[in-house]
């Protein structure tokens, strides 16, 4: 079975800090890998995900990611947070073949400060 | 794109009643809809999966009697919780996968308070 490691629980960071946040999954197989954020009283939402091809995956907002599978991992980075990029933060994967659920990060607590 | 309904978004409901949850997929047929909860402050806890015109497979520890699953087409899945009790109180959210395979989809959750 999947599971999913995300080391840090809560990160603190100044306006214009440069930001990454680990994730590392552990599974046999090829994956599908998510980041996922979740604003204050707001639903998740899809940040950037990974399924093949280029490692370095970019998403919305300035994110990207890297997938690199020997390390099994894929940390979230950004080069410049701004106060909007305070929320939860959940990295997720399931596996490549079958139908199988996410199985997610119990997620890093992002909050900038001005 | 893609969108999946989820309604309601909050419900308050006493102690003993029975509150249902729905989730649509709006422009996509969903063959396999998951349901998670979220406690305060913690992660996503996949409570099962939900295949269209069949049993839902609940995880470990799930109660099944008590969560009742009905994904009776393609495009709706329902989530009951039956004779709630304030340690139901959590938000619970669902997820589509498109008929393809890798697309997956959130509704925006329900926040359910129970009195």
């Amino acid at each position: 079975a999947q599971s999913v490691s995300q080391h840090n629980h809560h990160v603190i960071l100044s306006e214009a800090a440069s930001l990454e946040l680990g994730c590392n999954y552990s599974y046999g197989g090829t994956v599908n890998l998510f980041w996922y954020v979740q604003y204050p009283g707001q639903h998740l939402q899809l940040l950037l995900k990974y399924f093949s091809g280029d490692p370095l995956v970019k998403g919305i907002k300035g994110f990207e990611a890297e997938f690199i599978k020997s390390k099994f991992s894929f940390n979230l980075r950004k080069p410049s947070v701004q106060w909007s990029d305070t929320a939860e933060y959940f990295c997720a994967v399931n596996a490549r073949s079958g139908n199988t659920p996410l199985v997610f990060g119990k997620g890093t607590r992002l909050s900038v400060i001005a | 794109g893609a969108v999946v309904s989820q309604h309601p978004s909050r419900v308050i409901c006493k102690s003993g009643t029975s509150v249902k949850i729905e989730c649509r997929s709006l422009d996509f047929q969903a063959t396999t809809m998951f349901w998670y909860r979220q406690f305060p402050k913690q992660s996503l806890m996949l409570m099962a999966t939900s295949n269209e015109g069949s049993k839902a497979t609940y995880e470990q520890g799930v109660e099944k009697d008590k969560f009742l699953i009905n994904h009776a087409s393609l495009t709706l899945s329902t989530l009951t919780v039956t004779s709630a009790h304030p340690e139901d109180s959590s938000f619970y959210i669902c997820s589509a996968r498109s008929q393809g395979g890798e697309k997956l989809f959130f509704g925006s959750g329900t926040q359910l308070s129970v009195l």
